[in-house]
């Protein structure tokens, strides 16, 4: 049973850098079929895709948070962070982290995510 | 990026209706597209991938269709568990992009 799970300070002053941790249990995150996701979702709101990482520290950011999010993978650990620098109160939502795998179909190899953490509030308050 | 727009935003609707949720992509993804379910505080759970494959578990009743730009998410015969706000995702380019979600509701 592949399980995620999110941790990390649910309270971040503005200006300060989030930090959250996704734990991955019941598969390896070397598993060269899948990789990692972050996505948030602020209060009351739609989905948001940060981004992804690969096990081989591969990274892709969407652009609005490029410039604030870091992603990294610790393979001893099975498990993969995500930093985000210079936090407003904008910042505040539930982060989930998220395993990507592929349908491989006839028309090209096609990404899901089939695993997902509970989710991890964050608030940015002083 | 890539616009995902659902329609409609909100619905409401009865145990045993059935019910379709549109998603429209702002440009050709062919069928890069999945869906999800997300019932309050808990996480998005994957009902289909690639546009028409039903995940392993998720109840016969829901399917899916589509190719291009414009996607349907059916629910054949609604159950009280149907109950959610329903997302589509694109997964043909980066950034992957969703819908900004349908909520359905009990009539």
């Amino acid at each position: 049973q592949v399980r995620l799970q999110e941790s990390g300070p649910g309270l971040v002053k503005p200006s300060q850098t989030l930090s959250l941790t996704c734990n991955v249990s019941g598969d390896s995150i070397t598993n060269g079929g899948h990789y990692w996701n972050w996505v948030r979702q602020h209060p009351g709101k739609g989905l948001e895709w940060i981004g992804y990482i690969f096990h081989s520290g591969l990274t892709y950011y969407t652009p609005s948070l490029k410039s604030r999010a870091a992603m990294s993978v610790d393979t001893s650990k099975n498990q993969f962070s995500l930093n985000l620098r210079s936090v407003t109160a904008a910042d505040t939502a539930v982060y989930f982290c998220a395993r990507a795998s592929y349908y491989f179909g006839d028309n090209g190899d096609h990404p899901y995510f089939d695993y997902w953490g509970q989710g991890a509030l964050v608030t940015v308050s002083s | 990026d890539i616009q995902m727009t659902q329609s409609p935003s909100s619905l409401s609707a009865s145990v045993g209706d059935r019910v379709t949720i549109s998603c429209r992509a702002g440009q050709n993804i062919r069928t890069f597209l999945n869906w999800y379910q997300q019932k309050p505080g808990k996480a998005p759970k994957v009902l289909i991938s690639a546009t028409s494959t039903l995940e392993s578990g998720v109840p016969s009743r829901f399917g899916g269709s589509g190719s291009g730009t414009d996607f349907t998410l059916t629910i054949s015969s609604l159950k009280p568990e149907d109950f959610a706000i329903y997302y589509c995702q694109q997964t043909f380019t980066t950034p992957y992009t969703f819908g900004q979600g349908t909520k359905l509701e009990i009539k």
